[in-house]
């Protein structure tokens, strides 16, 4: 079993849906990442968090260290946010990141 | 991700050949990381490099794996006689501090290697 697990895998929406994706993770942790990879493979971070709620935009992330879960969210959903979202939880014991494999974003107009 | 420079962005060997990989970090940021994605898999670490310093390489393959990031210049990620095994992104990350839980990292754009 991968440390960090993403849901799902893929995800089709249409353009103004709002949108969920889903990090858990299984090791002790100092923060939690979520980043975001573009066709073409360039990777940026959106949000670097150890507790409670961080707001960007149209982008929300949260994170419940009791219970070792993470959301992303994106409310009204553009064609524009379709990508690839990486979940990464800097391991508190190793301090290195360890990567879910990715939840692959359609946002359809 | 204007800050951190891979080049190239994609890289084409043949079998037994060598490959390197360049990487310069942000202005400022003396703390570079390497990454490995392989087709469909997460990336994972691979070694953590200071200026001269190798600070944890319990990522890297045992063999034809190295890494440096000398005093001046890139840091550089070389791979020895390629196998097709090795035909993956591999991204950079640089920070300006020590542990990364202090702040987020910047990656580059990867360098994309294909082994024929």
């Amino acid at each position: 079993k991968n440390e960090v697990e993403q849901s799902p895998q893929n995800l089709t929406a249409q353009e103004g849906e709002f949108i969920t994706i889903n990090c858990s993770y299984s090791v002790g942790i100092s923060a939690l990442h979520w980043l975001q990879q573009h066709p073409g493979g360039g990777i940026v971070s959106l949000f670097m968090l150890s507790s409670g709620k961080k707001k960007h935009g149209r982008l929300i992330a949260t994170i419940n260290i009791q219970e070792k879960h993470s959301s992303l969210h994106i409310t009204a959903s553009h064609p524009r946010d379709s990508a690839v979202y990486i979940c990464a939880v800097l391991s508190y014991n190793t301090d290195k990141l360890i990567f879910g494999t990715g939840t692959r974003l359609q946002v359809f107009p | 991700n204007a800050g951190v420079m891979q080049n190239p962005r994609h890289l084409v060997r043949r079998r037994g050949q060598e490959a390197r990989l360049r990487c310069s970090p942000m202005k400022g940021h003396s703390h570079v990381y390497w990454y490995r994605q392989l087709p469909e898999e997460g990336l994972k670490f691979m070694v953590y490099l200071q200026k001269e310093n190798i600070i944890d390489e319990s990522g890297m393959p045992k063999e034809r794996f190295s890494a440096e990031f000398p005093k001046e210049g890139p840091s550089i990620l070389r791979i020895q006689q390629v196998v097709r095994g090795d035909s993956a992104a591999y991204f950079c990350a640089s920070s300006p501090l020590r542990r990364i839980a202090q702040g987020p990292q910047h990656f580059g754009d990867g360098t994309r290697l294909s082994i024929l």
